[in-house]
């Protein structure tokens, strides 16, 4: 079975910007979660879609959004970029939603912000 | 304060030691997650749990849901588990909280 990909893997941007990142999760996967981690304050969960329904939002602003297709595909948006969403964006999928089944990770995009 | 709280920080170890990480929590979890993080950024998913114990391997974690803490402890450890090691707590209202991480130097 094919892992969790996440394109594209690095991206440059300008402040003010605007930025779409894609999550494909493994196949049969139905939840597929966003995460942001950065040096200073490590892993910081950003939403979780479920059967294209956002479950839940961590708590960042309205500049981050998602989505989620019909086949579980789940891209993020990020608006207007800050210097400070410069970081590491992992997104996970699993069989079941709220992290009830193992999360399986992506790479991850690294986005840098300048 | 934080959700999840993660120690040691920093963990140096001899090849073959018996290493432990401690986690302890504050919210209502659904289950308990273990992650691993190699230099690189890939993360892998060790263990989840929800009660008791499990082993992997030379990986055993285990869960005191009363005291709301759980602990990741390898057995016989070597340089290839030097890692970061990250507890996340996933709750019923479907947030995710993460410690800080333990990052994990086992020397030949």
């Amino acid at each position: 079975k094919a892992g969790v990909t996440q394109t594209p893997r690095y991206l440059i941007k300008t402040r003010g910007q605007q930025v779409t990142l894609s999550c494909s999760p493994i196949s049969g996967h139905r939840s597929v979660s966003w995460y942001q981690q950065t040096p200073g304050q490590g892993l910081q969960f950003l939403f979780e879609y479920f059967s294209e329904t956002q479950r839940n939002k961590g708590n960042f602003p309205g500049r981050f959004s998602g989505r989620q297709f019909s086949n579980s595909r789940s891209e993020m948006n990020v608006s207007t970029l800050e210097l400070g969403d410069s970081a590491l964006y992992l997104c996970a999928s699993s069989t079941l939603t709220g992290g009830a089944s193992p999360l399986h990770f992506g790479n991850g995009t690294r986005l840098t912000v300048t | 304060k934080n959700e999840v709280e993660q120690s040691p920080q920093n963990l140096t170890a001899q090849e073959g030691e018996f290493i432990t990480i401690n986690c302890s929590y504050s919210v209502g979890i659904s289950a308990l997650h273990w992650l691993q993080q190699h230099p690189g950024g890939g993360i892998v998913s060790l263990f989840m749990l929800s009660s008791g114990k499990k082993k992997h391997g030379r990986l055993i974690a285990t869960i005191n849901i009363q005291e709301k803490h759980s602990s990741l402890h390898i057995t016989a450890s070597h340089p290839r588990d030097s890692a970061v090691y990250i507890c996340a707590a996933s709750s019923p209202s479907y947030q995710f909280y993460f410690g800080t991480g333990t990052s994990l130097t086992v020397i030949p």
